[in-house]
């Protein structure tokens, strides 16, 4: 079945650094792939999506690229601040409309 | 705040015992999706139900049921608990039938087996 893979965690960085976090996928077709940041204390919120491949998505300075040919979705941010500690998902939207999450990574940002 | 509302927030039960998840979607959203997210399992897909009706089914094991009501709050309850149905249960509502990523996530109810 469809799966998505994630680096794992805890990725710890300073303030100010450049972020990637690693998201590859197996599935049939050419899924819809989406990145949710989970809060702490928080449910899971959309952070960005990308519908087909080369799409990129954006927001509050995170972007992924769909990768069709090597069935990546890297997250990245150029910048990280303390406020972006958190847990993120790597997520494909299936045949079936589920959602199939990765396993999360853990950010920590010291300033 | 997602609209979102899961009830409780917390809870601690024994081994064996049943309990029930409340959640009520945001006003107007018609689907409302359960997942369990676990130390060793991670994030996974329960079930879906769309207007009253189960949509989707997920990795939700035998002793796992819910509803939906007329009011579209739903309902999940898990039966003969193990130690290892620890986890946090989320629910999402999202107003459309199959637009699963769309979905506004509720905090969770933290469940505790003893």
């Amino acid at each position: 079945g469809d799966s998505v893979t994630q680096m794992e965690g805890p990725v710890t960085l300073s303030e100010e650094a450049f972020l990637t976090i690693n998201c590859t996928y197996t599935a049939t077709g050419y899924p819809s792939l989406f990145w949710y940041v989970q809060y702490p204390g928080e449910g899971l919120q959309l952070l960005l999506k990308a519908t087909k491949a080369d799409d990129k998505g954006s927001n509050k300075g995170f972007e992924a690229t769909y990768r069709k040919e090597t069935t990546s979705f890297h997250l990245e941010k150029g910048s990280v601040q303390v406020s972006d500690s958190a847990v993120y998902f790597c997520a494909l939207l299936d045949s079936s409309y589920k959602l199939i999450f990765g396993s999360g990574t853990r950010l920590l940002v010291r300033p | 705040d997602s609209g979102v509302t899961q009830t409780p927030k917390h809870l601690i039960t024994a081994t064996g015992q049943r309990v029930t998840l409340r959640c009520s979607p945001r006003s107007g959203d018609l689907s409302v999706y359960w997942y369990q997210q676990s130390l060793d399992q991670g994030l996974q897909f329960l079930i879906q139900y769309y207007n009253g009706e189960e949509r989707a089914k997920g990795n939700i094991l035998e002793r796992f049921s819910a509803q939906q009501f007329p009011d579209l709050h739903s309902e999940l309850n898990l039966s003969s608990l193990e130690l290892g149905d620890s986890a946090l249960y989320f629910c999402a509502s999202s107003a459309h039938r199959d637009r699963a990523s769309e979905a506004f996530f509720g905090q969770g109810t933290r469940l505790t087996v003893v």
